[in-house]
């Protein structure tokens, strides 16, 4: 069975820019988790999706988007790049968001450096 | 609203226990998860307990006290791989809470 699938591995963008990362949950899970992880940092929540809707959201502004589709895949967008950007963008899925099993699975990551 | 304590970092070492401490807070409680994740990786899951005691997964268990709210991590018989960072996170009810990972636990082993 495929993971949690995370496009594109590494990505270099400059100030001001745009970027658009994907993720692929396990067949079968309905909740997609995006996460930022700053170097040497802890994982900071950034968005939840399940079935096609946001559903929480951390304390990010708003030039981070995302959304997510109707086969559970998702995408997270970031506007206006800025230097503190850059970091590893981890995405987990879950089978429910509402009945926890006790387990998140993670992709790669996608790992974004801003110059 | 919700709050997590780890250590920050911890080293042990190789063939010795380390216990990681957690306490938490969260509006209801489902349980708590510990993932590890090495440099560089993807966190993995380790162990979820919903009721309080000890749950053990080899060399690793995990306690709760949900009266406290308060777990730990024990590793035993430490091995080198076991360097690594250890994230406690907490599960709170009632709908669509985040799910809250922090900064974690940096362990590191040494011969």
């Amino acid at each position: 069975e495929a993971g949690v699938t995370q496009s594109p591995t590494h990505l270099i963008k400059t100030r001001g820019q745009q970027v658009t990362l994907r993720c692929s949950p396990i067949s079968g899970h309905t909740s997609v988790y995006w996460y930022q992880q700053a170097l040497g940092l802890g994982l900071q929540f950034l968005l939840w999706y399940d079935e096609g809707e946001e559903r929480n959201r951390g304390n990010f502004p708003p030039r981070f988007s995302g959304r997510q589709f109707p086969n559970y895949s998702s995408e997270l967008n970031v506007n206006a790049l800025e230097l503190e950007d850059s970091a590893l963008y981890l995405c987990a899925s879950s089978l429910d968001g509402t009945r926890y099993t006790g387990e998140l699975f993670f992709g790669e990551g996608s790992r974004l450096t801003v110059l | 609203g919700q709050s997590l304590e780890q250590p920050s970092e911890v080293t042990a070492v190789e063939g010795a226990i380390v216990q990681i401490n957690c306490t938490y807070q969260t509006s209801g409680f489902y349980g708590l998860s510990w993932y590890q994740q090495h440099d560089g990786g993807a966190p993995t899951f380790l162990s979820y307990n919903a009721l309080d005691g000890l749950e053990e997964t080899g060399r690793f268990s995990s306690f709760l006290s949900r009266s406290d709210s308060y777990g730990y991590l024990l590793l035993q018989e430490l091995q080198m791989k076991d360097s690594a960072s250890y994230f406690c996170v907490p599960r709170g009810s009632g709908g669509y809470q985040k799910v809250t990972f922090g900064t974690g636990t940096k362990l590191q082993v040494i011969p």
